[in-house]
Order: C-alpha cells, then structure tokens, then sequence
C-alpha cells in the first residue's frame, strides 16, 4: 500500500527557531517525495522534490528537506522560521502504476509562528 | 505562481443537481489532475488527463463523476446529480510531464451541496 503519514496536526513554534516537519511514508518502490504549503485562503504552492541523488534538497522560500529511506521519512526543515512561514504544510508520495503520476497526500501540519 | 484557473471559485448547488467546474492549465502543459480536498484535509485523487486522453481515473463516484479534457477548451469536471458528501475543494493541477514533475496547482473550486 503506498501512504503518507504526517504525525503531527500542529506545530507550533517562535519565529527564529529552527522548524522541523515530520513526514513518513510507505511504498514499496524508489518514493519520488514532494512537500507543498497551503496559506490560508490560497491554493497549494510546491516547495521541493526529490527525486534521487542527494538525500538533502533544497527547495523555495528558505526550506529544505532530508530523505531518509532507513526509517521512510521526508521531513521539511527551516531555520530560522519567521512569521510569515505559518500555513499548512503536505507531504506528497507520487503514486505508482496506472500510468499517471498522481501525488498521494499526508493530512498536513498546521505550523504557527509566533513573532 | 501557479497560473493554473479554476472557474467558478465558488459554486453551491442542491441535492441532486448538476455541478460543473472548469480549469485552464499553465500553457504547455499537457498533463491535467483532478483532486478533491475535503474539509479534513483528506485528497482523493479523481482523474488525469495526457493532452486529450484520460490517463488514470478512480471509480468516479458511482459514475456521477465525468471529466474531459477538450482540445483548445478548458477541461471540466462535472458532478451529474450532486450530494451532500460531494461538498469539498476541487483542485485542478497541470504539470510539463507525467512523471517526477511538480505539479501546479489552482484556487480551487469550492462546492457546497445543500
């Protein structure tokens, strides 16, 4: 079964702490992971992939995330956060088979931080 | 920025009506994905298109569910007679390729079934 588990529902933190999102995943394939963030009121925006090579990938607006296959995760990180980082964070797992590439989602972490 | 439109932005419709969406892609991209988000942040993917043709689709919903991807026409997504279970986010995505590529998302359709 191929899934995306974000652990936590909230995060929230001070602006100029370091920020650290939890996602794992389960695939039976090479995971080709995504993470994406939602501000209120607009649509999803993508922040980084990785596809292969580098376990580390740096993506927009600051973040960067760590692909670890040891224990199945793809957890986003920042520092130091600022107030304007607070949104909804996913996780994305593209899909295997059926000829497409559709992104299986996690539920999200609502970050908040505070100035 | 995405430069993916979604029309309507919102749409409310009663029990057992029509509900039609449509969605405009970025320019030169030719693969099309439809989502639904629910109100628990839950995606359900529906749909895609390659171009024309239908690439993967989920059962759509007991075939209340169609899609198309009309050539030189916005795609669409229509729900022939809508429930309440169908109130949710409508995202429509478009990507440069099939495989690997972020995919770029628009506002959404927000659908409400009363």
């Amino acid at each position: 079964a191929q899934s995306v588990d974000q652990p936590d529902a909230h995060v929230t933190l001070y602006e100029g702490a370091s920020l650290e999102l939890r996602c794992s995943y389960s695939y039976s394939a090479a995971p080709y992971l995504f993470w994406y963030v939602q501000y209120p009121g607009q649509s999803l925006q993508f922040l980084l992939k990785y596809i292969t090579g580098d376990a580390v990938v740096k993506g927009t607006k600051g973040f960067e995330a760590e692909f670890r296959k040891s224990n199945s995760s793809f957890n986003l990180k920042k520092s130091p956060a600022h107030w304007s980082d607070s949104a909804k964070y996913f996780c994305a797992l593209e899909g295997l088979g059926g000829g497409s590439a559709k992104l299986i989602f996690g539920e999200g972490t609502k970050l908040t931080v505070s100035s | 920025n995405s430069k993916v439109i979604q029309t309507p932005r919102y749409l409310v419709k009663g029990q057992g009506q029509k509900a039609k969406m449509r969605c405009i892609p970025e320019k030169g991209h030719p693969v099309v994905f439809w989502y639904q988000q629910n109100k628990n942040n839950e995606f359900k993917f529906l749909i895609n298109f390659q171009n024309q043709e239908v690439l993967q689709q989920i059962d759509m919903t007991e075939k209340r569910f169609s899609a198309e991807c009309p050539s030189n026409s916005p795609c669409s997504l229509e729900i022939q007679s809508s429930e309440a279970g169908d109130s949710a986010l409508y995202l429509c995505a478009s990507s440069p390729w099939g495989y690997y590529a972020e995919q770029f998302f628009g506002p959404g359709t927000r659908l409400t079934v009363l």
